[in-house]
This record gives C-alpha cells, structure tokens and sequence, in this order.
C-alpha cells in the first residue's frame, strides 16, 4: 500500500463547479499535511496546510480527519485557472522528517 | 516568500556526459536542502537530502555515485549526474529549507523552478 494515495483522476468539471478531492494516508505518525498544486511542467507550490481543526482560504477548504487518516480539500466556484494538478504532502517525524508527496489528483476546469 | 533557484532551467546533454545542476537560496539560508525527480505523469520523488557540511542521504534505490550531492554553503547544493544516460531525463527539482526552524513545528519547504534535463 503507498504511503500517500491519492485518487489520479482527472476531474473534469465545468466552471463554478464545486469539487473535491480526497487523500489517505497510512502511517499514524505523520505530523503535518498540505496541498500543493502543480501546473504542467513547473514546480510544486503551496496552495495551503491542513490544520486538525479546517481551515478555509477563500475558495478553497481543507480538513484533515486523523481517525480514517485521511484528507480533504475542496475547491468551490471553480475558475479555468484552478485547472493543474493538485498535490497532498504528508510529513513524518520518524527521528527526522521525511517528506511524501501523492502522486497528485488532475483537475481540468472547462468554461 | 522565500526564493529558491535553479541553473540552468533546461539542460540537453549526450549519453555518458556529467551535468551539474545548482541550487540556490537566494534570500535565506538553507541548512537542509532536497533533491527530486519527477518523470513525465509523475509524482515527485525524493532522491535525497542535504546537509550543509555533511554528507547527503540519498533514498532507497538512488545510486549516490551516479548522482553527486555538494553542499557546501547554507545558499548552495549542487547536483551532478555523472554518465547520463536517456533514461536520466527527467525534471529535477530542488527545495530548501531555512536555517533555525524549530524541527518539531511544521514547516514549508521553498522549491525551486526545476531543471529539465534531456540527455540524448
């Protein structure tokens, strides 16, 4: 089983659509979780952290459920530029920090 | 926020040629630094990381004489593939870290740009 899975997709949805993705992961002791987007042939940036508790920044929510190990991030009113793929990152404390990125979930937004 | 950089962006070299790749903290300094690999419909995938001053741990699977790791400022790792080969060709993409953070506080890593390397 991968450390991080997330669903490849693609999504394909209209603009205005509201969509979300999920991510699992399997080791209980992973500290810290984030969603970074990626567009074609460029490098990962950090859209946001997920934090126990949600949080939301603008249009899009994050929420982490550490029970199941898994989370979540939503986009609402989706625009043609959301369109990239969208990476979860999962940091471990094992005696150091080691880092897993997902192997991404595609979103191609359409007017 | 913080600026990481890449030299060069794009590299085409010859099979069984050397290609270093630099990567630079241009506005903090970078006591850990980290190298990745990402072929085409890819994930990232770690391929070690660096210590400044020290010897860097490369991940399972990942030949440390192949692939060179030098950090020897906290601005500068460089990356060297020794012998490239095609099936080399890849993007590579370095982030940093900076210097001071608490290591039980969750922290952002700066990527830089990426290099896309084709060797033919």
């Amino acid at each position: 089983r991968k450390e991080v899975e997330q669903d490849p997709g693609p999504f394909n949805v209209p603009e205005g659509a509201t969509v979300a993705f999920n991510c699992t992961y399997s080791n209980s002791a992973s500290q810290s979780f984030f969603w970074y987007r990626q567009d074609c042939r460029k490098e990962p940036k950090l859209l946001m952290s997920v934090y126990s508790s949600g949080n939301e920044d603008g249009r899009f929510t994050a929420q982490l459920n550490r029970a199941s190990q898994y989370i979540s991030l939503l986009i609402r009113d989706s625009k043609l530029s959301d369109s990239a793929t969208y990476l979860c990152v999962v940091k471990l404390n094992t005696g150091g920090f080691k880092t897993i990125f997902g192997a991404g979930t595609r979103l191609f937004v359409k007017a | 926020g913080a600026v990481v950089s890449q030299h060069p962006s794009r590299v085409i070299c010859k099979s069984g040629t050397s290609v270093k790749i630099e990567c630079r903290s241009l506005d903090f300094q970078a006591t850990t630094m980290f190298w990745y690999r990402q072929f085409p419909k890819q994930s990232l995938m770690l391929m070690a990381t660096s210590n400044e001053g020290s010897k860097a741990t490369y991940e399972q699977g990942v030949e440390k004489d192949k692939f060179l790791i030098n950090h020897a400022s906290l601005t500068l790792s460089t990356l060297t593939v020794t012998s490239a080969h095609p099936e080399d060709s890849s993007f590579y993409i370095c982030s940093a870290r900076e210097r001071g953070r608490d290591s039980t506080i969750s922290y952002e890593q700066y990527f830089g740009p990426g290099t896309r390397l084709t060797v033919t």
